[in-house]
């Protein structure tokens, strides 16, 4: 079965520095990651995605992300954060791993609080 | 600029009420997906249409919902009888899928419906 584990509930980082907020996945077949972000009161929104290709994607706002086929690891990160970044981050894998447009499955979340 | 639209935004009603939930996908999307999120179990599937037909509906409770797609531009989600533990936000997303192994993933979400069952 796909999933995805956030092992961190709450990433804390001071504007300006670099951030990661991390992402493992467990699959059958290639992998298919996302990452979404959530602000308060309001659905989530597309980051960027891994579907083939290099291994570091580039998303909105300035993130991107690694893909670590050795570590099963699929990192957001962002060279410098601003307290606008500050939100629930969503780590996903596409459930059906051979069909496009499938639901994906959600790790648990992580917020990522940027302070001033 | 389009977007998901689901009515209503906040619903409050007793145990046993029934509920129904509404989704309008982005025009032209062939896929619509229902999730519920809480504090606990944090984003889960419900169901998900393509086309209008069920695909997957596996993550819900068959005994008291049900999810349907009268037309491409309505999606409906119902809860009867409702129960406290039914508490939490359900969102919409809609999205284009191919089908095939390299098509667009990208889901489109609503701004979701905030549910109190007391």
């Amino acid at each position: 079965a796909q999933s995805v584990a956030q092992p961190e509930d709450q990433v804390n980082v001071a504007e300006g520095n670099p951030l990661t907020v991390k992402c493992t996945y467990s699959v059958s077949g290639n992998p298919y990651l996302f990452w979404y972000v959530q602000y308060p009161n309001r659905g989530l929104q597309f980051l960027l995605k891994y579907i083939t290709g290099d291994n570091l994607v580039k998303g909105s706002y300035g993130f991107e992300a690694e893909f670590n086929k050795s570590q099963t690891s699929f990192h957001l990160k962002k060279p410098s954060a601003l307290v606008s970044d500050s939100a629930l981050y969503f780590c996903a894998v596409r459930k059906g791993p051979n069909q496009a447009g499938t639901a994906l499955i959600f790790g648990k979340g992580t917020t990522l609080s940027v302070s001033s | 600029d389009a977007r998901v639209t689901q009515t209503p935004r906040h619903k409050v009603t007793e145990m046993g009420q029934e509920v129904t939930m509404r989704c309008q996908p982005i025009l032209g999307h062939n896929t619509v997906f229902w999730y519920r999120q809480t504090m606990m179990q944090g984003l889960e599937l419900l169901a998900y249409f393509r086309n209008r037909a069920p695909l997957d509906d596996s993550g819900m409770p068959k005994d008291r919902f049900s999810a349907e797609m009268p037309d491409a531009t309505l999606a409906t989600l119902k809860i009867q009888p409702s129960e406290p533990r039914d508490s939490a936000v359900y969102f919409c997303a809609s999205g284009l899928g191919s089908g095939g192994p390299l098509g667009t993933d990208t889901q489109y979400f609503g701004p979701g419906t905030r549910l109190t069952v007391l």
